[in-house]
């Protein structure tokens, strides 16, 4: 079964470090999105992607936070600096356009 | 320092009772409606999804009750399972200018199953 891939898994840094993660969608799902999730809480959209174009990216803290789906495939969310509450689970979902999505692992990143 | 998240709801259920979790929607106009479950360590999982047009869908042993005129979601688990203990999230479809399929995460209900 097809399934999303996110990596790192898991990420630990030092605050003021830049980190990057990677997702690779389902083939063929032209929609991809970027969610946080504090813990506790449920996911919050950070970015959305149709092929290789941001559709929606009002929620992303556009002075350190950066995102690119170069190829319309895969997908890198980057911080740079790395705060303390940047501290979440980064979660990437993709959809082939009927609104179900499907969510990978996540990356847990801690920043120190 | 570490960033502390709200508590969540929690409900416990004896193994082969029925689960009932409830859920507020906020905007009125959201036209589509979807229960996920996210196991420790996973990321959310589609469980069932219901249109506007409807007040009830049924899936295999999980039933979704929409209430429009409260704007009120309940997601009903049938002999509940062990393997039903999660985070069960709401999400809603609101009108969105450039994206038909943007979602609103709810803030999730932990069920424990006892058994």
């Amino acid at each position: 079964e097809a399934e999303v891939a996110q990596s790192p898994r898991y990420k630990i840094t030092e605050k003021s470090q830049a980190v990057a993660f990677w997702c690779d969608p389902i083939s063929g799902h032209a929609t991809l999105y970027w969610y946080r999730q504090i813990l506790g809480q449920g996911p919050e959209l950070l970015v959305q992607f149709q092929d290789e174009s941001v559709v929606d990216d009002s929620q992303l803290p556009k002075d350190r936070f950066s995102a690119e789906r170069l190829k319309g495939v895969d997908s890198t969310l980057k911080i740079q600096p790395a705060e303390l509450g940047d501290s979440a689970m980064y979660l990437c979902a993709s959809s082939p356009g009927a609104r179900e999505q499907f969510f990978g692992p996540g990356t847990r990143l801690t920043v120190l | 320092g570490e960033s502390v998240g709200l508590h969540l709801p929690t409900l416990s259920v004896q193994e082969g009772d029925n689960s009932i979790i409830n859920c507020a929607y906020s905007n009125s106009a959201s036209d589509y409606f979807i229960w996920y479950k996210q196991e420790s360590g996973k990321g959310p999982q589609f469980i069932i999804d219901i249109r506007s047009n409807m007040d009830k869908r049924q899936g295999q042993r999980v039933t979704v009750l929409l209430n429009k005129t409260v704007k009120h979601l309940s997601l009903q688990i049938a002999a509940t399972q062990p393997g039903d203990s999660a985070v069960y999230f709401c999400a809603e479809n609101p009108p969105h200018r450039t994206s038909y399929d943007k979602v609103i995460f709810g803030p999730g209900t932990s069920l424990s199953v006892i058994p």
